[in-house]
């Protein structure tokens, strides 16, 4: 089983509607982050929270908002789905203080808003 | 922000040749990362590597952090090397550079 896990893997939605990602993690980590992928820009990161009593915006936080429910679980909601939303999301994890130190992903949720 | 640069942003390897991949960045930075995202999706990270050089099989990786750059070197490369290489630069946050698609043909 993957140590990372995400879900839904794939999600089709309409504009307008709520959806939810969620992310799992079994490697025992305090860090977790929400990241998003469009063709050509790389990785860009959304939220990330350093323990479940810390959320942070980041740099492509609005129209987004998260949940860490506990030290395993932070889930990424879209409250009402635009088209341009459209995007790969990946959940990541990294174990270390002071410094991000190494980051370890899911293995991503592709979502198309129509 | 910090710039993140990679180069080059294409490159086509026939299947047992080297090839070096570079990273430039435009300020100081705590740590360095290099990925490799496969044609399937997944995101493996292949080095954490701040400054100095490591090596990981046919991988290596050498970070020249005062003069703001990393390069990976993939020697012998095969097929299953294909994919999308990002560098990602912590400063504080991470930020990653628009990556090298690397396709290796048999």
């Amino acid at each position: 089983d993957a140590d990372v896990t995400q879900t839904p893997r794939n999600r089709i939605t309409k504009t307008g509607k709520r959806i939810m990602l969620e992310c799992s993690q079994t490697k025992g980590h305090d860090r977790m982050y929400w990241y998003r992928q469009d063709p050509g820009l790389g990785l860009r990161l959304i939220y990330y929270s350093f323990d479940v009593k810390d959320i942070n915006k980041g740099e492509i936080s609005d129209g987004y908002s998260v949940s860490r429910q506990a030290q395993a679980k932070f889930s990424l909601s879209l409250e009402s789905a635009i088209p341009n939303q459209t995007a790969l999301y990946f959940c990541a994890t990294s174990g270390r203080t002071g410094t991000t130190g190494e980051l370890f992903f899911g293995e991503g949720s592709r979502l198309t808003v129509l | 922000g910090i710039q993140v640069e990679q180069s080059p942003p294409d490159l086509i390897l026939q299947e047992g040749a080297n090839s070096t991949l570079r990273c430039n960045f435009s300020d100081s930075v705590n740590n360095l990362q290099w990925f490799h995202q496969n044609p399937w999706g997944q995101l493996i990270n292949l080095f954490y590597i701040p400054s100095g050089t490591k090596q990981n099989g046919r991988l290596s990786a050498t970070t020249v952090a005062t003069e703001r750059y990393s390069l990976l070197y993939i020697s012998s490369s095969q097929t299953t090397d294909s994919g999308v290489y990002f560098c990602a630069v912590e400063h504080p946050k991470l930020s990653f550079g628009a990556g090298t698609t690397v396709t290796v043909r048999a």
